[in-house]
């Protein structure tokens, strides 16, 4: 089952923090993050595998609740080129399956 | 680091035309390769999952005579679009990965049919 992205979008100022949640009703491997501008390929940001875990570079971080089969992504004090639309994938089993992408997340950074 | 190259980039073709798509990994060797397809505004859905030297497996509701995927080597797939249609008009992206690895995914290949 596709997992569930909330919220479906966002509208913030620069400067201003965000969290985009991604819930799954199946147990999970690991979650990826992806970022996608308009009309360009996904570009990954983070994994987090099962065992409960959180990351981050720059401003950009995540956890990943393993009991809850949930993960948030953290985006603090938001720059203009953090705009997009944000994708979580998830996937079951570890090493070979696809990702099952959520829907979305509309982030619109504006100055 | 990982780079997959998708090409070609941008392809517009008549209706009943076959078109093929490569994804190559350039600097490392891919166990398994994923086509996705992307409509406008929604989410990207896998089409099929391929492994070097085997049979593609597809996702339910794709059809596998439609979509030829060959895997003939650990840095190369290919995926044709056979008699292709308006209705197959969509972002095909492709992506790469290694064992307990993240996938790295192309820039994608944006196909027109008219």
């Amino acid at each position: 089952q596709q997992p569930v992205q909330s919220p479906q979008a966002v509208i913030l100022r620069e400067g201003e923090d965000a969290v985009i949640n991604c819930s799954s009703s199946k147990a999970l491997y690991s979650v990826h993050w992806y970022r996608q501008k308009h009309g360009e390929a996904p570009v990954f940001l983070m994994i987090l595998l099962k065992g409960g875990e959180q990351k981050g570079h720059d401003k950009i971080s995540a956890s990943f609740n393993e009991k809850k089969q949930q993960s948030s992504l953290y985006l603090t004090a938001s720059q203009l080129s953090y705009s997009g639309t944000y994708f979580c994938g998830t996937e079951s089993r570890g090493g070979a399956d696809g990702l099952t992408f959520g829907k979305g997340t509309h982030l619109i950074i504006q100055p | 680091g990982a780079v997959v190259s998708q090409h070609p980039s941008w392809v517009i073709c008549k209706s009943g035309t076959s078109v093929k798509i490569e994804c190559r990994s350039l600097d490392f060797q891919a166990t398994t390769m994923f086509w996705y397809r992307q409509f406008p505004k929604q989410s990207l859905m896998l089409m099929a999952t391929s492994n070097e030297g085997s049979k593609a497996t597809y996702e339910q509701g794709v059809e596998k005579d439609k979509f030829l995927i060959n895997h003939a080597s650990l840095t190369l797939s290919t995926l044709t679009v056979t008699s292709a249609h308006p209705e197959d008009s969509s972002f095909y992206i492709c992506s790469a990965s290694q064992p307990n690895q993240p996938q790295h995914f192309g820039d994608g290949t944006r196909l027109s049919i008219l």
